[in-house]
C-alpha cells in the first residue's frame, strides 16, 4: 500500500535561520507532488506542484524554493525564514496522468506545524 | 476570480443526529468537486470525488451532492458519531490552462455525547 511520510511533525525556528522539510511516498512509481500551507482559518494554500524529478511549478511568488531530487522525494525549504513563513505545512501525492481531468484524490501527509520565533 | 466558499464555518451537534454541510464555488471551467475530512493535526483525507455529470455520491455515512448549475456542494451526514468531530474541506477543480485547485476554509463540525 501507499504510504505518505513527513518530518518533523513540529518544529520552531528562529526568523532568519534556513528550513528543510521532508515529504517521501512509498508504494507507488512517479506520483505528482505537492506542498500546501495551511493557515489558520484559511484554506489549504498551493505552493509547489511537481510531476516528475526536477520539475517544480510554483504556484505563487515566496520566501520559499522546493526540490525533487528523487522520485519520491520532496523538499521545501527556504534560507531565511520569516515570520509569515508560520503555518502547518502539507504534502500530498496523486498519480494523475491528466492533472487537469483528475477524479483521483490527492493523498495527504500528517503535516509539519512551524512556528516562527 | 476562482473561489470556494464553505458554510457554515462551525457546527456543533448532538451524537445520532444528520447534518448538512454547503460549499458555494465561482470556478470556472469546472472539472471536479472534493470532499475531504481533516482531523485536527493531521492532513485531509479525501471523502467523495464528483465530476460534473455526477448529482450523488456516497461514502458509508457521508452523502454528497452537487448542482452543476448552481454551483452548489453539499455533504450530509448520517447518524453522526463522536469520530466525525472534524474540519470538512471542498475543493473544486478548474480544467483551466493553470493546474489548480481552490480549497474552502472547512465547516468545522463537532459531535457531542
Amino acid at each position: 500500500s501507499q504510504t505518505i511520510h513527513q518530518w518533523p511533525a513540529t518544529l520552531v525556528q528562529p526568523v532568519g535561520s534556513p528550513l528543510s522539510l521532508e515529504c517521501t511516498v512509498e508504494g507507488t512509481s512517479n506520483p505528482n507532488l505537492y506542498w500546501y500551507r495551511q493557515a489558520a482559518g484559511r484554506g489549504l494554500q498551493l505552493l509547489f506542484y511537481s510531476v516528475g524529478i526536477g520539475q517544480i511549478s510554483s504556484e505563487v511568488p515566496q520566501n520559499l524554493s522546493a526540490s525533487r531530487p528523487q522520485d519520491r522525494q520532496f523538499i521545501l525549504s527556504s534560507k531565511k525564514l520569516l515570520l509569515s513563513d508560520s503555518g502547518f505545512y502539507l504534502c500530498a501525492w496523486s498519480v494523475e496522468r491528466d492533472p487537469l481531468l483528475s477524479n483521483q484524490p490527492q493523498h495527504f501527509g500528517d503535516g509539519t506545524r512551524l512556528s516562527i520565533l | 476570480k476562482n473561489q470556494v466558499e464553505q458554510s457554515p464555518q462551525s457546527l456543533i451537534i448532538l451524537e445520532g443526529k444528520n447534518c448538512t454541510l454547503q460549499c458555494n464555488y465561482t470556478v470556472s471551467p469546472f472539472s471536479n468537486l472534493r470532499w475531504y475530512k481533516q482531523d485536527t493535526g493531521r492532513g485531509p483525507v479525501s471523502l467523495t470525488i464528483m465530476t460534473f455529470s455526477e448529482n450523488t455520491k456516497s461514502n458509508g455515512r457521508y452523502t454528497a451532492t452537487l448542482d452543476a448549475d448552481t454551483k452548489q456542494s453539499s455533504l450530509h451526514i448520517t447518524a453522526s458519531q463522536l469520530s466525525d468531530s472534524a474540519s470538512y474541506i471542498c475543493v473544486v477543480s478548474a480544467s483551466s490552462g493553470t493546474y489548480k485547485y481552490i480549497f474552502g476554509t472547512g465547516t468545522r463540525l463537532k459531535v457531542l455525547a
